[in-house]
Formats: structure tokens, C-alpha cells, sequence
């Protein structure tokens, strides 16, 4: 079973707006990961945690908060977006994070992001 | 930095052809994977196939095949017996497990080739 799942599917937010991406895998991966995908790019690194500890950040602004409550679950919280952060935000894991073929990182299905 | 190229942008097949997309990319190291990633218009990205630069034989998962030329630096995918479900747009991913720092694990992702199959 290699299933990632994202909710909500779809979510529309004003400028000024809280709210939350949930991401889920029970595959016993300790590596789970953030990306961000525009229309017809690849996706964009976001945030990495490995073994539930945030171990990459590239960069990104404080509007987007990353959480990872538990092996098994990453949040994203959300916050005073702006209109240019509308995108596909695609959700990963990987049994760990050191490479290799068994870290190959399996994809959730995203979550569509629209900031009016 | 490593850099993987997908110099096709756009390509169209017949359903029952074969079709070959093609995948470049530039690396000092002699460890590394390998990846197509396959992203329908239902958006989920999904492994296509993979394969270990170590393993000179070519991976295959059944009509996916990848021809893997790690002197050339080249990782095409051809597909055989298309298929109307094969329409995607489909990722050619690198990863090098002795990044160090914060590359370590990640996987760079060439832009993309959008596949269409027609009946």
C-alpha cells in the first residue's frame, strides 16, 4: 500500500483567511515532505521532516507554518496568503530521508489552493 | 548542483504505439537514482519507475522501460502499447544519496514532458 492521503481536495481563502492542509500515510515512513506546484511546472521543495523533526525549510515565508504532529501525519497551517500562493500543494513520504531506492518518495493526491 | 533536462516539452502518440521521452542530466557523482514520475490531469504524482545508477541493467515495470546510458548521462522512458490512461505529464527525477546538508535526499525534477494519447 503506498496511499498518501490529502485533505481537503480543494480550498479557496481571502488574503486574510486561516487555514489548514492535512496530510496522512500509514506506511510507516519517517520522512514526509511539503511541495508546491504551479500549472505545468515540476513541484518546488518546500519543507522536509524527518523522524518528526523539521530538517528542511527552503526558505519559505512564515505564512506557511509546517507541523508534524506524529510519524504519520503533516499539517500545513496557513496565514495571510497571498493571491500568488495559489498552487497545487502536494504532500510526500519516503520510508527515510538518507537517499536511495528506498526512499523513493510517494505523492498524495493535492490539494488545490485558491487566494482570492 | 545537479540538473536534469526533458528536452521535449510536448509530445503526441497514437494509442498502441510506442513512444520514447527523453531525459538528460549533468552529475559529478557515480551514485545517484533515478526516477519518471507520471502526473495525470487528475494531478496525482505517481512512480512510474526507478533505477539505480549501480545496476547496468536497464529497469523495467511492465510496459514502462527506461534506457539507461550512465556514460551519456541519459535516462529516456518509452512506453510501449499506449494506452489513453498513459496521457500525463510525465517528470524525470534525480536524486543523490551523498548530498550533503540540505540537499540531502532531495530529488531535482527535470520540467516536464505533457504526453497525449490518442484513440
Amino acid at each position: 500500500d503506498t496511499e498518501v492521503t490529502q485533505t481537503p481536495k480543494h480550498l479557496v481563502m481571502g488574503m486574510t483567511n486561516k487555514k489548514s492542509l492535512k496530510c496522512e500515510q500509514h506506511m510507516g515512513h519517517r520522512a514526509m515532505y511539503w511541495y508546491k506546484q504551479k500549472a505545468k511546472k515540476p513541484p518546488e521543495l518546500m519543507f522536509v521532516y524527518s523522524y518528526e523533526k523539521l530538517s528542511i525549510n527552503e526558505s519559505v515565508p512564515s505564512r506557511f507554518s509546517p507541523e508534524c504532529p506524529n510519524s504519520s501525519l503533516l499539517n500545513l497551517h496557513l496565514h495571510a496568503l497571498q493571491p500568488e500562493d495559489s498552487a497545487l500543494y502536494l504532500c510526500a513520504s519516503s520510508q527515510d530521508r538518507y537517499g536511495g531506492p528506498e526512499d523513493t518518495q510517494y505523492f498524495g493526491p493535492g490539494t488545490r489552493l485558491t487566494v482570492l | 548542483a545537479q540538473t536534469v533536462t526533458q528536452s521535449q516539452p510536448e509530445m503526441s502518440v497514437q494509442e498502441a504505439e510506442t513512444v520514447t521521452l527523453s531525459c538528460t542530466y549533468d552529475t559529478s557523482e557515480s551514485n545517484y537514482y533515478l526516477f519518471w514520475y507520471k502526473q495525470p490531469p487528475s494531478r496525482q504524482m505517481i512512480l512510474v519507475i526507478r533505477q539505480e545508477a549501480y545496476k547496468q541493467q536497464n529497469a523495467t515495470e511492465n510496459r514502462f522501460s527506461v534506457n539507461f546510458q550512465k556514460a551519456a548521462k541519459s535516462f529516456s522512458l518509452k512506453i510501449s502499447d499506449s494506452q489513453l490512461g498513459d496521457t500525463a505529464m510525465y517528470f524525470c527525477a534525480f536524486m543523490n544519496p551523498n548530498a550533503g546538508g540540505t540537499s540531502y535526499g532531495k530529488l531535482t525534477f527535470g520540467q516536464g514532458t505533457i504526453l497525449t494519447v490518442h484513440p
